[in-house]
């Protein structure tokens, strides 16, 4: 079976710092990632997704993120963090034959000033 | 704004009782997805319809059930409610049955079981 892990519950940068959330998957066969993120009060909404096109993938809001099949990685990364940021991120893999999506824990983004 | 809806945004009961969550899928997306948020458990798949029929079950309780209907909007009941029922319960739907497409999520359903 798929499944996720996402390394650090807690991530806090600085505005304008370097944003890294870190995903490790495990899967059999080979694997469609997610990134999804969640504002306060709200649903999720998809960052970027791997579907084998591309190992760099290039997300909304300034994300992209890279398959690395020999590390079992997807890393989430943006340049430079702005306060909008600040949320909830989780990845995901979509489980073979189920079309369910297994989620990691999650990763609360912090930007202070 | 995903366009899928879920009612009621809300909802507070007590032990015991029975609820119906509500979900509409975005237009033209025939799967539905239910997933549970808590705590403790984090993000965790519920059930999945296709155009009406059940096509996958994850840890959902024998309380708990759901339904597509003709018009693929889709109904969660919760039943025997107990306090760790409290939870965000999203509903997500995608256009077709594969991997890789795309879940939009909806807003969500709080529920508090008191």
């Amino acid at each position: 079976a798929q499944s996720v892990t996402q390394l650090g519950s807690h991530v806090s940068v600085s505005e304008g710092a370097l944003v890294l959330l870190r995903c490790n998957y495990s899967s059999s066969v080979p694997p469609y990632l997610f990134w999804y993120v969640q504002y306060p009060n709200q649903g999720l909404q998809l960052l970027l997704k791997y579907t084998s096109a591309a190992t760099l993938v290039k997300g909304i809001n300034g994300f992209e993120a890279e398959f690395k099949k020999s590390e079992t990685s997807f890393h989430l990364t943006k340049p430079s963090a702005h306060m909008s940021d600040a949320a909830e991120y989780f990845c995901a893999v979509s489980d073979q034959g189920a079309q369910k999506l297994v989620f990691g824990q999650g990763t609360r983004l912090t930007i202070n000033p | 704004d995903s366009g899928v809806t879920q009612t009621p945004k809300h909802l507070i009961t007590a032990t015991g009782q029975r609820v119906t969550l509500r979900c509409s899928p975005r237009s033209g997306d025939l799967s539905v997805y239910w997933y549970q948020q808590s705590l403790d458990q984090g993000l965790q798949f519920l059930i999945q319809y296709y155009n009406g029929e059940e096509r996958a079950k994850g840890n959902i309780l024998e309380r708990f059930s759901a339904q597509q209907f003709p018009d693929l909007h889709s109904e969660l009941n919760l039943s025997s409610l107990e306090l760790g029922d409290s939870a965000l319960y999203f509903c997500a739907s995608s256009v077709r049955l594969a991997e890789y497409n795309e879940q939009f999520f909806g807003p969500g359903t709080r529920l508090t079981v008191l």
